[in-house]
């Protein structure tokens, strides 16, 4: 298996612009998640699905950010409109849930920077 | 809510030899699972080692293994005979039993020195 797959891996942008961020899953996972990593708050999660739906998005800054999961195999992070402070790297990692380990696989993250 | 602790923001150990890295957490839980992340400058999250919390043996991968001291919420992650490829940021990670959701501490910075 490929492995998580994100892409762009790095975005460059202009404050106010749209930004969005996509994700491949591991085939067969049920769950998926989106994290922020920044040096000031670490590695937060903003939301995560399972089976497509959305189970938590206590972690989504502000309606600026939405997430969709249109299908088990994609998923996006979409900022609109973009700041200054959303420059970060978005990781989105994914897992089978009901497996005997709960482990979570992630992509390699995108580096976004809003200038 | 669930917080975890990493004390240590940098440490440095010389090449082969050991070094351990703090975690400790709070909980009221009982069934939970604990992580170490590493996060080399490739940014690359890889999972090093998990303990779940029923199990009293700590767990072990070749030259990784946890001191997991459950009564006092502590997790420490100590390498041996420490390679030059261990240089990463080190998380402790925190999952509550039937939660999929994933609380990580601020990290540890090692550096393995020739």
């Amino acid at each position: 298996d490929a492995g998580v797959i994100q892409s762009p891996r790095h975005e460059v942008t202009e404050m106010g612009q749209e930004v969005t961020l996509r994700c491949k899953p591991i085939s067969g996972h049920n769950s998926l998640f989106w994290y922020r990593q920044t040096m000031m708050r670490g590695l937060e999660l903003l939301i995560y699905f399972n089976n497509n739906v959305p189970i938590d998005d206590s972690g989504m800054p502000e309606d600026r950010f939405s997430a969709k999961m249109p299908n088990a195999s994609f998923s996006t992070l979409k900022i609109q409109p973009s700041e200054p402070r959303d420059s970060a790297v978005y990781f989105c990692a994914s897992m089978y849930q009901g497996a005997q380990y709960n482990e979570q696989f992630f992509g390699p993250g995108t580096r976004l920077t809003v200038l | 809510a669930q917080t975890v602790t990493q004390s240590q923001p940098e440490m440095s150990v010389q090449e082969a030899e050991t070094v351990t890295l703090s975690c400790t957490y709070d909980t009221s839980e009982n069934n939970y699972y604990l992580f170490w992340y590493k996060q080399p400058p490739s940014r690359q999250m890889i999972l090093v080692i998990r303990q779940e919390a029923y199990k009293q043996q700590n767990a072990t991968e070749n030259r990784f293994s946890v001191n997991f001291q459950k009564a006092a919420k502590s997790f420490s992650l100590k390498i041996s005979d420490s390679q030059l490829g261990d240089t990463a940021m080190y998380f402790c990670a925190f999952m509550a039993g039937g939660s999929e959701k994933l609380v990580f501490g601020k990290g540890t910075k090692l550096t393995v020195n020739p």
